[in-house]
């Protein structure tokens, strides 16, 4: 399986609720990464969390990291129609590697 | 900046064909990769480098090849296609390979018959 995985696999939410998506992983990392894809595109970054890190912050995003659980979340608050995408987090290692989970769908109604 | 291209968008092949699929960055990223999406899933790392001249394989390399003659350019070569290579090609560049953001190209949707 993914070493990285979303939970849930889709999420649908009104206009100005927040969303918040899981990440979980089964080996070390050096960093972990949250990308957003809308639908038919490449993937856009969104928050690069270090291990050393607990949380961060961007605009209306928040991303928590805890190693100890092997997990990170993705929050997003306040949503808008234009969130609707697909969320990925990747665990990135000391040799470079990104490891992608198979995401989770959002949708956002206005 | 252009940032990351792919050509071609679009591609047919029948299998046992070749082709290559170009990806091109001009931001003077190190650190470059392949990945391919199939429906539903996430992205599987094929190939990637750490600068010209070095390239080491990732999760899924069978049936690929990659070079690495200049820091702008990253061919991925498909050798003799198979309709389990149907899906969507990413090709992906970094500043560094560690602890930076990745920046993706548009994609590559190939479908083998």
């Amino acid at each position: 399986s993914q070493q990285g995985e979303e939970d849930p696999q889709a999420l649908s939410i009104q206009e100005g609720e927040n969303a918040t998506m899981n990440c979980s992983y089964k080996t070390s990392i050096n960093n972990l990464q949250w990308y957003r894809q809308n639908s038919g595109r490449g993937l856009v970054h969104l928050i690069l969390i270090r291990s050393n890190e607990r949380e961060k912050h961007s605009g209306r995003l928040r991303v928590t990291l805890d190693t100890s659980k092997k997990s990170s979340s993705l929050l997003i608050t306040a949503s808008r129609a234009a969130d609707t995408a697909s969320y990925f987090c990747a665990r990135g290692t000391n040799a470079g590697k990104s490891t992608f989970g198979d995401g989770t769908t959002l949708t956002v109604k206005p | 900046n252009a940032g990351v291209t792919q050509t071609p968008k679009f591609q047919v092949l029948k299998t046992g064909q070749s082709m290559t699929l170009q990806c091109a960055q001009d931001m003077n990223h190190e650190y470059m990769s392949w990945y391919r999406q199939d429906p539903g899933m996430g992205l599987r790392l094929i190939h990637y480098s750490v600068g010209a001249g070095i390239t080491d394989q990732g999760e899924v390399p069978n049936g690929y090849n990659v070079s690495r003659s200049t820091t702008e350019d990253f061919p991925l070569r498909l050798l003799s296609a198979a309709p389990s290579q149907t899906s969507v090609y990413f090709c992906a560049s970094s500043y560094s390979r560690v602890e930076y953001e990745q920046y993706f190209g548009p994609g590559t949707r190939l479908t083998v018959t």
